[in-house]
């Protein structure tokens, strides 16, 4: 089946400093990946739609100043997460989509101290 | 808007079957998945249904009635390893899914 990675797997960084989180599709061409989050014990919820070529697009409540999305090639996606704050901390997963599926990354955990 | 239901928790015993529901209402229907996701790790695609009736992949099924916003999950044979999270989700076209808050099988021996 389709591979999707993500790196880091796990990060920890200070208050106020950015983190970039990258997702790949590995042995495919993803024009459209989606980025989620979680937080723990909780459901994933959308944060935006990263569209190759074009501007992202975010979900209602998810700032894009803040989580900057970049679709440079039709195998990665970034996300950066700026300014970061311990609120921030969380499990972010990256998926693309073939047909009626997608498939996730990995996640990415996210530790702000 | 969209919505989908599920219990947060649901026990069963080893080799039995467990029956995981989901209900939803959504102004829009592309289609319903469900997702099996186990302690920090990535959801994994179980099973989708676009249509009403049955889907049987393996030991997984999943049933649909888009007419009473319903679907289950079916689980039979049940093994410790199924122990896990389970989400239906909500989404098609371009767009990202809309997760369920998830149900956490536990399967004791």
């Amino acid at each position: 089946g389709a591979v999707v990675s993500q790196h880091p797997s796990w990060v920890i960084c200070k208050s106020g400093t950015s983190v970039k989180i990258e997702c790949r599709s590995l042995d495919f061409q993803a024009t459209t990946m989606f980025w989620y989050r979680q937080f723990p014990k909780q459901s994933l919820m959308l944060m935006a739609t990263s569209n190759e070529g074009s501007k992202a697009t975010y979900e209602q409540g998810v700032e894009k100043d803040k989580f900057l999305i970049n679709h440079a090639s039709l195998t990665l996606s970034t996300l950066t997460v700026t300014s970061a704050h311990p609120e921030d901390s969380s499990f972010y997963i990256c998926s693309a989509k073939i047909g009626n599926e997608q498939y996730f990354g990995p996640g990415t955990r996210l530790t702000v101290t | 808007g969209q919505s989908l239901e599920q219990p947060s928790e649901v026990t069963a015993v080893e080799g039995a079957i467990v029956q995981i529901n989901c209900t939803y209402q959504t102004s829009g229907f592309y289609g319903l998945s469900w997702y099996q996701q186990h302690d920090g790790g990535a959801p994994t695609f179980l099973s989708y249904n676009a249509l009403d009736g049955l889907e049987e992949t393996g030991r997984f099924s999943s049933f649909l009635s888009r007419s009473k916003g319903y679907s289950y999950l079916l689980l039979k044979e049940l093994q410790m390893k199924d122990s896990a999270s389970y989400f239906c989700a909500w989404g098609g076209g371009a767009d990202g899914l809309t997760f369920g808050k998830g149900t956490h099988l536990i399967i004791q021996p």
